[in-house]
């Protein structure tokens, strides 16, 4: 099982909302990690995290807030969004000291 | 620095010709190397990767790249192009500093003519 699971597939907020989206992965994988992917361009790194500890930060602004409750999910909460974050965002796994990332559906995010 | 180069933003095939998208990578060291395929609104799936075994990596779907030290290159190729085939396609490479990051090339969109 090579699955990469995200919820919600869409979402749509406001600027002054406060939501969160969800990744899991059952592959036993102890490195997760976000992407925000903007339209015809490669995927961007945001956050890395190595046996449930955040490990990188690619200066993402704290608008953004990730969270790892356990080896099987993470989460990224999201507050006062702009317009400009509105992108799809990715969610992929892999074991630890490997390159091989394996990626969710992702959430496609738009801030009005 | 490493880096990776895409040549090509779109390459349109006609349906059951070669399909071949090129990736070239700067690295002092032979790196890892992997393609991926996105298609519309859906996440990024691994299609192969080369890991200094075999040069010609057979993937998913038909496809293969072969690795050429020489040439600094990892073209992606597939004999007979399907219309399923139509999707974006990555080249990435490890940081050779760090075994969490990947660099992306910029993208090539394959377009299949019927």
């Amino acid at each position: 099982d090579t699955e990469v699971t995200q919820t919600p597939k869409h979402l749509v907020m406001g600027m002054t909302n406060k939501k969160s989206l969800k990744c899991e992965q059952h592959m036993g994988h102890r490195a997760m990690y976000w992407y925000k992917q903007k339209a015809k361009k490669p995927p961007e790194l945001m956050f890395v995290y190595s046996y449930e500890k955040l490990s990188i930060n690619e200066s993402v602004p704290s608008r953004f807030s990730p969270e790892c409750p356990n080896s099987s999910l993470l989460n990224l909460h999201l507050h006062a969004l702009q317009p400009e974050d509105s992108a799809l965002y990715l969610c992929a796994s892999s074991r630890v000291g490997t390159d091989t990332q394996y990626f969710g559906p992702g959430t496609r995010l738009t801030v009005l | 620095a490493q880096s990776v180069t895409q040549l090509g933003s779109h390459v349109s095939v006609s349906e059951g010709a070669l399909v071949l998208l090129r990736c070239n990578y700067s690295s002092s060291v032979p790196p890892y190397l992997f393609w991926y395929v996105q298609y519309p609104n859906q996440g990024l799936q691994l299609l192969l990767k080369y890991t200094s075994a075999a040069t010609l990596v057979k993937g998913i779907n038909g496809f293969e790249a072969e690795f050429k030290k020489s040439e600094t290159s990892f073209h992606l190729t597939k004999p007979s192009a399907h219309m399923s085939d139509a999707a974006e396609y990555f080249c990435a490479v490890s940081k050779m500093d760090s075994n969490y990051q990947l660099i992306w090339g910029a993208g090539t969109k394959l377009i299949i003519k019927p």
